[in-house]
């Protein structure tokens, strides 16, 4: 059964139009992670939850917003998607800090910009 | 500057055969080192994770190896199946800061393609 799961699979949006994608787990895992991955490159870093604390990466656009309401869900808000920001979405959860522990990724969302 | 960089960028070979695909490293101080298969249109899922005094770590037809001197990794395919075709994608935690706010360096990539 799918661990880390995420809504929808594909999404498209309009240039501009604000954009939610979701993101559980069944883990209860402490981190949980939102990443940018453009096609043949590595997956990007946006920013992470431990807990309730939100870490953002120091060059991820204010375009770029997240929420964590409780230790399962957590959703990326992207204000007013641009071209740019067309690429598949991955959420991926630790059960502490990553760099110790396995990270689960979800499945991803593959975003498309109108 | 932490880097990971993989070799060959992509690769085509034929069903049945064996491959090697090769991961070098900056990162530092190294922590663990991470192959992930990533198939078309899907997220990241964990083949191995090695710590320092690994060499070698086996999932099985996957057989990853560990030079912690020479800051390499492969990761060895084993009579390869139509299946196999994805991305491997290596990835290199450091003990403190480094990499990004999670701690990781990321690889762009092997491309692999196993033609029947």
């Amino acid at each position: 059964d799918a661990m880390v799961i995420q809504n929808p699979r594909y999404q498209v949006t309009q240039f501009g139009k604000p954009v939610t994608l979701s993101c559980s787990q069944t883990l209860n895992h402490n981190v949980m992670y939102w990443y940018q991955q453009k096609s043949s490159q590595a997956p990007k870093l946006l920013f992470h939850y431990y807990d309730k604390d939100f870490n953002n990466e120091a060059d991820t656009p204010d375009n770029f917003q997240s929420r964590r309401p409780n230790t399962s869900f957590c959703f990326l808000d992207i204000r007013s998607p641009g071209l740019g920001d067309a690429a598949m979405y991955l959420c991926a959860t630790s059960r502490d800090r990553a760099r110790g522990n396995i990270q689960y990724f979800g499945a991803g969302t593959r975003l498309s910009v109108l | 500057k932490n880097q990971v960089e993989q070799s060959p960028q992509s690769l085509i070979i034929l069903e049945g055969k064996n491959c090697t695909l090769q991961c070098n490293y900056t990162v530092s101080p190294f922590s663990n080192l991470r192959w992930y298969k990533q198939d078309t249109g899907r997220g990241p899922v964990s083949l191995t994770i090695m710590t320092f005094s690994e060499n070698t770590k086996s999932n099985g037809r996957y057989t990853a190896t560990l030079d912690a001197d020479t800051k390499q990794s492969s990761l060895h395919i084993t009579a390869s199946q139509l299946s196999d075709s994805a991305s491997y994608i290596c990835v290199v935690s450091a003990q403190y800061s480094g990499g990004g706010a999670d701690g990781l360096t990321f690889g762009k990539g092997t491309h692999l393609i196993i033609q029947p």
